[in-house]
């Protein structure tokens, strides 16, 4: 089955831990995507990525990091430096970047609850 | 920058009956895609209905239609015949054609017996 996969479902970090959330798709998906949602409250965008080795960030990537190493694969690093990262994070991906409402259109795995201790 | 704002948190609709949820956005650029996601309990974000902003006609979706409204910026959901598994959070998004999404806050939508 295609789709995408993101591990783990639930993250406990201790203040001042760097942690690490995989996001894996398996739909030959050019563009990629982190998002996070906090409660009551819609997607701000981290991050995003056009192509393998390409990355920009996005409404509030401060205190977050990302590679884009291969093009199934797209990690989203949680820095000490986010002072705030509780929250619901959300990774999609699209066929392409800016051509037509279909190929743009996203899909979202499953999501990553992080609760700080 | 772009803004998509829901007015409605929350709305309820009885079984079998039509409920209308409204969003309206703000941007200058002239082509865009516009997107109705849906949220259930489980959290997984579910696509609904998608529209470009250069066609007129509005989209349709079996039971969710949508009436686009450009010169407005509305972009409202409709959904005819609720059913008990429509109960969830919607969200309206916005892409432009640099692929930079806007998601508005949500409405929370419920389905009553």
């Amino acid at each position: 089955d295609g789709g995408i996969t993101q591990s783990p479902k639930y993250l406990f970090r201790k203040e001042g831990q760097n942690v690490t959330l995989s996001c894996e798709q398996n739909l030959n998906h050019d563009a990629m995507y982190w998002y996070r949602q906090d409660p009551g409250q819609g997607l701000r965008l981290i991050y995003y990525s056009q192509i393998v080795n390409d990355f920009q960030k996005g409404d509030i990537a401060e205190g977050y990091s990302v590679s884009r190493e291969k093009k199934e694969s797209f990690p989203l690093t949680v820095t000490s430096a986010q002072k705030n990262p509780t929250a619901f994070y959300l990774c999609a991906s699209s066929m392409s970047w800016g051509l037509a409402v279909n190929t743009d259109t996203q899909y979202f795995g499953p999501g990553t609850r992080l609760t700080v201790l | 920058a772009q803004t998509v704002t829901q007015s409605q948190p929350e709305m309820s609709v009885q079984e079998a009956e039509t409920v209308t949820l409204s969003c309206t956005y703000d941007t200058s650029e002239s082509n865009y895609y516009l997107f109705w996601y849906k949220q259930p309990p489980s959290r997984q974000m579910i696509l609904v209905i998608r529209q470009e902003a250069y066609k007129q006609q509005n989209a349709t979706e079996n039971r969710f239609s949508v009436n686009f409204q450009k010169a407005a910026k509305s972009f409202s959901l409709k959904i005819s015949d609720s059913q008990l598994g429509d109960t969830a959070m919607y969200f309206c998004a916005f892409n432009t054609n640099a692929g930079k999404s806007t998601f508005g806050d949500g409405t929370t939508l419920t389905v009553k017996p």
